[in-house]
């Protein structure tokens, strides 16, 4: 798992409130991502980081936030979830493999909004 | 812009036969090509990738692929399937090798082995 944790792994919270989820990883690797799963779709890109305070869009970036304030930490802000915003939520980590590089996930968090 | 399509959100085979799983992408520039495997409950986990070398790639648990530029595909393969390989499988393409690289993923094929 290269060192990824999420937190937390399972959360329900209500439309209109503000959600906050982590990626911690152990090993100071400078690109961190942020993806949501839902079925049909595969993985769709939220947000990235390509070093402390160095974020940009992705794919669905609408209604979300990021921050990383240290290498190791990546947040993700829901800033007032919405129904459509139930996923599963996926980080994800960059590692320079020499010649090409490969990307290790966490385990992902499932967020529920009703 | 990239894209990927699997065909078939859903694969039944039996265990023993062939599994067969459909991927085709579009990019404007070589692509760089990985297959991705997803047990329940689980993150994703690298099957196997292609990065210009090879064209037949060989990755983990039996798996292989072979990139087709002609066609634009990147089918996986496995001979024989067995009940372990019931999990989601997604082919994804990325437009450089290099650190930072954004992967697009295909929608996924789910994978169901009948003993």
């Amino acid at each position: 798992d290269a060192g990824i944790t999420q937190s937390p792994r399972h959360k329900v919270t209500e439309t209109g409130t503000p959600v906050t989820l982590r990626c911690h990883q152990t090993e100071n690797h400078r690109y961190m991502y942020w993806y949501r799963q839902d079925p049909g779709h595969g993985l769709r890109l939220i947000h990235y980081s390509y070093g402390v305070k160095d974020t940009d869009k992705g794919e669905v970036s609408d209604g979300y936030s990021v921050s990383r304030s240290k290498t190791e930490d990546f947040l993700l802000t829901l800033e007032s979830a919405t129904s459509s915003q139930t996923s599963v939520y996926f980080c994800a980590i960059s590692v320079d493999r020499g010649a090409n590089t490969e990307a290790f996930f966490g385990q992902g968090t499932r967020l529920t909004v009703v | 812009a990239q894209s990927v399509t699997q065909l078939g959100s859903h694969v039944s085979v039996s265990e023993g036969a062939l599994v067969l799983l459909r991927c085709n992408y579009s990019s404007s520039v070589p692509p760089y090509l990985f297959w991705y495997v997803q047990y329940p409950n689980q993150g994703l986990q690298l099957l196997l990738k292609y990065t210009s070398a090879a064209t037949l790639v060989k990755g983990i648990n039996g798996f292989e692929a072979e990139f087709k530029k002609s066609e634009t595909s990147f089918h996986l393969t496995k001979p024989s399937a067995h009940m372990s390989d019931a999990a989601e499988y997604f082919c994804a393409v990325s437009d450089s090798r290099a650190a930072g690289n954004k992967l697009t993923f295909g929608g996924g094929t789910r994978v169901l082995v009948k003993p």
